[in-house]
């Protein structure tokens, strides 16, 4: 079953814009984790936040997360075309290693 | 940086044949992978973890005996679609956690399945 719900499903933005994408989860976890998919392609890690941590930042990307609401969201700042992609959040929970993914945000970056 | 492949990466089928997949981890060791699934314009959706020397473990509504994977060694898990059916074709991918690192998963790039 999937655990987190992801908002927007969809984001268009300009070249230069800042994006950001919203997860909330239902269980108690001991990570959550940041995944970029470009079309038909797999999957690359961007950034792992624990639960003891509110925010942490990678580059061009904040994540904050919100364990009293069970939330986090990922901010990418002056967003690029190459951006362009499917965003999806995934939260690793009490069974070691199994990750439950979000529904995705899809991202895109027009020049 | 730890790579994880995937072949091959993509197949087409006939309905009623088996298709092998084969996930590998190619500069680490992993005593633990996971196999996904993900429909066109979803998520992914945990099929299975494979653990070396042992059973796999399925997720709720994932049939063993049309999934079945074998993990024989610390770089290789295969993922075996038996009597494939149209409604099988999706992206499978796998993921592998490395032997000596924390929690975080590495992933393969995918493959695309089509069953005719």
């Amino acid at each position: 079953s999937q655990q987190g719900e992801e908002d927007p499903q969809a984001l268009s933005i300009q070249e230069g814009e800042n994006a950001t994408m919203n997860c909330s989860y239902k269980t108690s976890i001991n990570n959550l984790q940041w995944y970029r998919q470009n079309s038909g392609r797999g999957l690359v890690h961007l950034i792992l936040i624990r639960s003891n941590e509110r925010e942490k930042h990678s580059g061009r990307l904040r994540v904050t997360l919100d364990t009293s609401k069970k939330s986090s969201s990922l901010l990418i700042t002056a967003s690029r075309a190459a951006d362009t992609a499917s965003y999806f959040c995934a939260t690793d929970g009490d069974s070691w290693g199994k990750l439950q993914f979000g529904a995705g945000t899809q991202v895109v970056v027009t020049p | 940086g730890a790579v994880v492949s995937q072949h091959p990466s993509w197949v087409i089928c006939k309905s009623g044949t088996s298709v092998k997949i084969e996930c590998r981890s190619l500069d680490f060791q992993a005593t633990t992978m996971f196999w996904y699934r993900q429909f066109p314009k979803q998520s992914l959706m945990l099929m299975a973890t494979s653990n070396e020397g042992s059973k796999a473990t399925y997720e709720q509504g994932v049939e063993k005996d049309k999934f079945l994977i074998n993990h024989a060694s610390l770089t290789l898990s295969t993922l075996t679609v038996t009597s494939a059916h149209p409604e099988d074709s999706s992206f499978y991918i796998c993921s592998a956690i490395p032997l000596a690192g924390g929690r975080e998963q590495f992933f393969g790039p995918g493959t695309r399945l089509t069953v005719l």
